[in-house]
């Protein structure tokens, strides 16, 4: 059954650095997305990509945030330069057209020192 | 804007008992409505989905109803098993094209043989 992969799992950095995390959605899928669950808190939606763009993103999706798809099957995440409060897990998550069901990765837990 | 507000945990049972986790919404236009499950140190799996009022979403046991006179769309199991032991999210997906997620705050279920 296809899936949408994440990597890395865990990524530890350092305030102030930049981090990129990677996702590889289903392929035939043609919406992508960006979810954060910060430790005990609810999962909170980021950002969404559409047709190379994006399609729509929250208020935590500030000028530090950026996402890209570099190429047919990538899809990242871009936090320019980290905060403590970064920490989190970030989930990729990616829907067919013109389901409803969005498919989640696994995630990725940052942990900004 | 959309809001989920969702049963607080944990909830504790015995096997075989039965199983409600209350979740209501509040949302513009006609969302669709989702329960997400989360084992430990997984991520976050679909369990079921309703699209439309009175619609009845089931999966593995579990079921809720989509009820739009009560915003509500609780989630529902006879008879629990260890193994149901996880994190149930309670989630909505907006009715503009992107359809991201909103979700409630989690619900830890813990199963006892």
């Amino acid at each position: 059954e296809p899936e949408v992969t994440q990597t890395p799992s865990h990524q530890v950095t350092q305030m102030g650095q930049e981090v990129i995390l990677r996702c590889v959605p289903i392929s035939n899928h043609l919406y992508f997305y960006w979810y954060r669950q910060i430790l005990g808190q609810k999962v909170e939606f980021l950002v969404s990509f559409y047709n190379n763009e994006i399609s729509e993103k929250s208020e935590i999706f500030d000028d530090q945030f950026s996402v890209e798809r570099p190429d047919g099957s990538n899809f990242t995440l871009k936090i320019r330069s980290t905060k403590l409060e970064d920490s989190a897990m970030y989930f990729c998550a990616s829907r067919a057209m013109p389901s409803y069901e969005q498919y989640f990765g696994p995630g990725t837990r940052l942990t900004v020192t | 804007g959309n809001s989920v507000t969702q049963m607080e945990g944990p909830v504790t049972l015995s096997e075989e008992a039965f199983l409600t986790i209350n979740c209501t919404y509040t949302a513009t236009g006609y969302p669709s409505l989702f329960w997400y499950v989360q084992y430990p140190g997984e991520g976050l799996q679909l369990l079921l989905k309703a699209t439309k009022a009175d619609d009845k979403g089931s999966n593995k046991g579990f079921e809720a109803t989509y009820r739009k006179e009560t915003t509500s769309f609780h989630l529902e199991k006879g008879s629990v098993q260890v193994s149901d032991s996880a994190v149930y999210f309670c989630a909505l997906a907006s009715s503009g094209s992107a359809r991201q997620l909103t979700f409630g705050s989690g619900t830890q279920l813990t199963v006892l043989p």
